[in-house]
């Protein structure tokens, strides 16, 4: 089955401890993303990957680190967490054949709370 | 920039049609979307349209563009309760595949 698995869904943790969610898909896609869900706000970008090795920042990459060292994983790294980084955060993946991108497939989400 | 803006709430009863609205701020959009979020799970795509386009119809759902106004709808026909959720929209900018998104509506169905 074609999906984006995101893990854990959901994680509790303190201020300032180093954690990583993991983000997979099978379907062979060239672009990643990584978006947050906040009340009110809607889905904002926090990253993205063109490809293998391309990464760049999307609106809100203020206390993230991605890596897209294969096609398929594209982990989101938080360094030192803080209580603002509390979200719900979605993997989501496309492909791109001649010249066109197909729609977006996401995840089904991670809760982070920082405490 | 860009913005994508919709109302936050909207109730219906079943068996009625539900119209959700959406207004976005750059005509330099080329798709428009409709993603559905069931309570825990991710976003589910409903439909697309080009902005080309002025009309999509895919079984219950309507999509319509006026891109003049750039205003974008969905319809719902004969809401069921399965139909309660969240409804995204958003606008596609640019070559790649960035997405802007709207806050959201939540939709009530009620007997």
């Amino acid at each position: 089955e074609a999906q984006v698995t995101q893990n854990p869904r959901y994680l509790i943790t303190v201020t300032g401890k180093k954690l990583t969610v993991t983000c997979s898909q099978n379907m062979n896609h060239e672009y990643m993303s990584w978006y947050r869900q906040d009340p009110g706000l809607g889905l904002r970008q926090i990253y993205y990957s063109m490809n293998v090795e391309v990464t760049d920042k999307g609106d809100v990459p203020e206390g993230y680190k991605v890596s897209r060292k294969e096609k398929r994983n594209f982990p989101l790294i938080l360094e030192s967490p803080s209580p603002n980084q509390t979200s719900l955060y979605f993997c989501a993946s496309s492909s791109r054949v001649n010249g066109y991108n197909s729609p977006l497939h996401f995840g089904n989400g991670t809760r982070l709370t920082v405490t | 920039g860009e913005d994508v803006e919709q109302s936050l709430f909207l109730s219906v009863r079943e068996g009625d049609s539900s119209v959700i609205n959406c207004t976005y701020t750059d005509s330099s959009s080329t798709y428009l979307y409709w993603y559905k979020q069931e309570p825990g799970a991710g976003l589910q795509l409903l439909t697309y349209i080009f902005s080309n386009m002025d009309m999509k119809q895919d079984q219950r759902l309507t999509v319509l563009l006026n891109k003049k106004d750039k205003h974008l709808s969905l319809r719902i026909a004969d809401t069921q309760t399965g139909d309660s959720a969240i409804y995204f929209c958003a606008a596609k900018y640019g070559g790649y595949n960035k997405l802007i998104f709207g806050a959201g509506t939540r939709l009530a169905v009620h007997p």
